[in-house]
């Protein structure tokens, strides 16, 4: 039982080039969710999904864009990469609502952007 | 809003000897509280969590976590140290109707040989 899986692991990206940051699980979650991390600054949302072509707004939004076309994956799209979005990206799921179930964590992507 | 706050950017202690992480919150409504440990490069990983009920909540590795409703903490315990809880910790938030956690900053437990 895998989890959930994070690719890249690492990543250097140009000013302004694109990447898409993969996610999978394979726990038949139906919530998942995309965290950055950034030093000292605990972990911010950015995106999350409760299901299947679902998806919504966290904190930290801009700059970003998600899609859910299958309960399994949950890619991270940067579009114009800036120096700010350098950071350790984690992707979450929970079995319902995170209300009363523990968050299952990917190993994270670590990306620089300079 | 819901938000956490983690006083302590570094706990030190002796193998040994008991610990404490602490961890205040703020919610509107009753909150869901969870500890979440970082081990280097690898994701957050669950160690307890209180959603109702006794007010001492058991987890994973021996740790503990005392939830105190007039002082809104949640603070993480653990009676004997060992030089392998050394980690990152993170407390985690939701208050009723959110979706998803808010987490606070992060403590460095170091336990020192």
């Amino acid at each position: 039982n895998a989890g959930v899986t994070q690719t890249p692991k690492f990543r250097i990206l140009k000013i302004g080039q694109s990447m898409t940051l993969q996610c999978t699980q394979d726990m038949n979650h139906n919530y998942m969710y995309w965290y950055r991390q950034d030093p000292g600054m605990g972990l911010k949302l950015i995106y999350y999904s409760v299901g299947a072509g679902i998806t919504d707004k966290g904190e930290v939004p801009n700059g970003y864009n998600v899609s859910r076309s299958t309960t399994e994956d949950f890619p991270l799209r940067l579009e114009l990469a800036a120096p700010s979005q350098t950071s350790v990206y984690f992707c979450a799921s929970t079995e319902r609502g995170v209300r009363d179930t523990e968050a299952f964590f990917g190993q994270g992507t670590r990306l620089t952007v300079v | 809003a819901q938000s956490v706050a983690q006083p302590e950017d570094q706990v030190n202690v002796a193998e040994g000897n008991p610990l404490t992480v602490k961890c205040t919150y703020s919610v509107s409504g009753n909150p869901y509280l969870f500890w979440y440990v970082q081990y280097p490069n690898r994701g957050l990983q669950f160690l307890l969590k209180y959603i109702t009920g006794d007010n001492l909540v058991k987890g994973s590795y021996g740790f503990e976590a005392e939830f105190n409703k007039s002082q809104t903490s949640f603070h993480l315990k653990k009676p004997s140290a060992l030089v392998s809880d050394s980690a990152l910790y993170f407390c985690a938030v939701r208050e009723g109707g959110r979706r998803a956690l808010t987490f606070g900053s992060g403590t460095r437990l170091q336990v020192q040989p």
